[in-house]
């Protein structure tokens, strides 16, 4: 099983739609999360941080259900300029203060007009 | 403009041939760090340096080496021992360890390159 899993989609939404999808999580020690925008053929950027039970900014919604162990992502109101790959990544540090970021494999949006 | 520089974008080698790719930073970051994405993969950890002149293994370390002798470079060498190179090669900084709201990894554009 994955650390961090996501369904790669394409999900094919129309314009101004709600569109939600989830990233599952394996290591329950996980302490944050965090949803990276990633356009094709280019570098990921950050979108939200998730430290406790969510995250809201603007039309995006964030949130985290520790004890089924994921995160989902909203998007309200879509727009055409939305159309990316959304990273999902688990944030770990272990006692020895080791530090680990796992990236999911990403789920594809596609706003359609 | 502060952020993160990665040349060049697309580089092709012949099989056998060591690589090095170039990352730069001018953000004052501590902490650099080397990815690779594949196709139906999250990003791989490579290579990361928390300070300069010190740098640890990440979990696909093998085939592919680094140094780290000035704070804003990080450069990637990719060696013929690295049995499937072709992906695509992210760096990313960020202020220091990752804990905490402020420690957001910023990513440079990436270089593609192709093993011919």
């Amino acid at each position: 099983r994955k650390e961090v899993e996501q369904d790669p989609g394409p999900f094919n939404v129309p314009e101004g739609a709600t569109v939600a999808f989830n990233c599952t999580y394996s290591n329950s020690a996980s302490q944050s999360f965090f949803w990276y925008r990633q356009d094709c053929r280019k570098e990921p950027k950050l979108l939200m941080s998730v430290y406790s039970s969510g995250n809201e900014d603007g039309r995006f919604t964030a949130q985290l259900n520790r004890a089924s162990q994921y995160i989902s992502l909203l998007i309200r109101d879509s727009k055409l300029s939305d159309s990316a790959t959304y990273l999902c990544v688990a944030y770990y540090i272990s006692n020895f203060g080791n530090e680990k970021l796992t990236f999911g494999t990403g789920t594809r949006l596609t706003i359609i007009p | 403009d502060g952020g993160i520089t990665q040349s060049p974008k697309y580089l092709f080698r012949k099989e056998g041939q060591n690589v090095t790719l170039s990352c730069e930073q001018n953000l004052n970051h501590d902490a650099m760090y080397w990815y690779r994405q594949d196709p139906g993969q999250g990003l791989r950890l490579i290579y990361y340096s928390q300070i300069v002149n010190d740098f640890q293994k990440g979990d696909i370390a093998e085939g592919y080496s680094v140094s780290r002798e000035k704070k804003e470079s990080f450069p990637l060498t990719v060696t013929s021992a690295q049995k499937n190179p072709t992906a695509f090669y992210l760096c990313a900084s960020s202020q220091g360890r990752l804990a905490g709201a402020d420690n957001e990894q910023f990513f440079g554009p990436g270089t593609r390159l192709t093993v011919l």
